[in-house]
C-alpha cells in the first residue's frame, strides 16, 4: 500500500539555519503531496502541498517540490526562527480515489536562539 | 470561518466512564476524519464519514469506541467503557470534496482517563 517514510527527528538547530526534512513516498498512480505542521497544544495545520510531478508547494518560507523520479518531496527553508519549532507531516493522497491521507510518524524540529 | 471546532479542548475521566467527544466541522466540508494521537503510536485513523455515512472505521480499536454523524454539522466519538490505555489526544479533520484537497484539523481534545 502507499506509504511515506520521513527522517527521524528530533532535529535541533540554531536560529538562522537551513532546514531541510526528508521526506519519499511510496504510491500507485500520482499521488498529491503535503506538508504539515504541528505547533505544541495545537492540531495540524497544512503547510504546503502539490498536486503534481515538478510542482513547487511553499509557504512561510518554506518549500518542497515534487520529484517523481526520486519519489520525494523534500521540505526545506533557508534561514529557520525559534518560531518554526514544531513537529512536521509529510502526507500524501492517492490521486485514484478519496482515500484518507497516509502520514509520515512526523518530525520533531527544535530551533535555538 | 471559525474553522473545525471540538470539544471539549480537556477531558478527565475515571476509568469505566464513558467519554464524548465532539466535532463541529467546516461548513461544506463532505468529509469528516477522527484521529488519535499518541507519543507511542503517532497519528491514527479511527474512522472517516463522507457526507455522514461512515466510510471505513477499521481504525476504530474495539468496540467501546462508537462514533456517529447525525447530521453534516456535527460528530461524535464516544468511549464507553474508558481505560487509561484510552488516554491521548483526538484529533477530528474534515476536507472539501476528498482527502486530496487537504484536511482541516481541529485543535484536538485531550483526553484523560485515571
Amino acid at each position: 500500500g502507499d506509504s511515506v517514510t520521513q527522517m527521524e527527528g528530533p532535529v535541533t538547530l540554531s536560529e538562522e539555519a537551513f532546514l531541510t526534512i526528508n521526506c519519499t513516498y511510496t504510491a500507485t498512480g500520482y499521488p498529491s503531496l503535503f506538508w504539515y505542521v504541528q505547533y505544541p497544544g495545537e492540531g495540524l495545520q497544512l503547510l504546503l502541498k502539490a498536486t503534481k510531478a515538478d510542482d513547487k508547494g511553499s509557504n512561510k518560507g518554506f518549500e518542497a517540490t515534487y520529484r517523481k523520479e526520486t519519489t520525494s518531496f523534500h521540505l526545506e527553508k533557508g534561514s529557520v526562527q525559534v518560531s518554526d519549532s514544531a513537529v512536521y507531516f509529510c502526507a500524501l493522497s492517492e490521486n485514484s480515489g478519496n482515500t484518507p491521507l497516509v502520514f509520515g510518524k512526523g518530525t520533531r524540529l527544535s530551533v535555538i536562539a | 470561518d471559525a474553522g473545525v471546532i471540538q470539544s471539549p479542548r480537556h477531558e478527565v475521566t475515571e476509568m469505566g466512564q464513558e467519554v464524548t467527544l465532539r466535532c463541529k466541522p467546516i461548513s461544506g466540508h463532505d468529509y469528516l476524519f477522527w484521529y488519535r494521537q499518541t507519543m507511542m503510536r503517532g497519528l491514527e485513523l479511527l474512522i472517516y464519514f463522507n457526507n455522514n455515512v461512515p466510510i471505513d472505521d477499521s481504525g476504530m480499536p474495539e468496540d467501546r469506541f462508537s462514533a456517529k454523524m447525525p447530521n453534516a454539522s456535527f460528530s461524535t466519538l464516544k468511549i464507553q467503557p474508558s481505560e487509561p490505555r484510552d488516554s491521548a489526544v483526538y484529533f477530528c479533520a474534515s476536507s472539501p470534496q476528498g482527502p486530496r484537497y487537504g484536511y482541516t484539523f481541529g485543535s484536538g481534545t485531550r483526553l484523560t482517563v485515571v
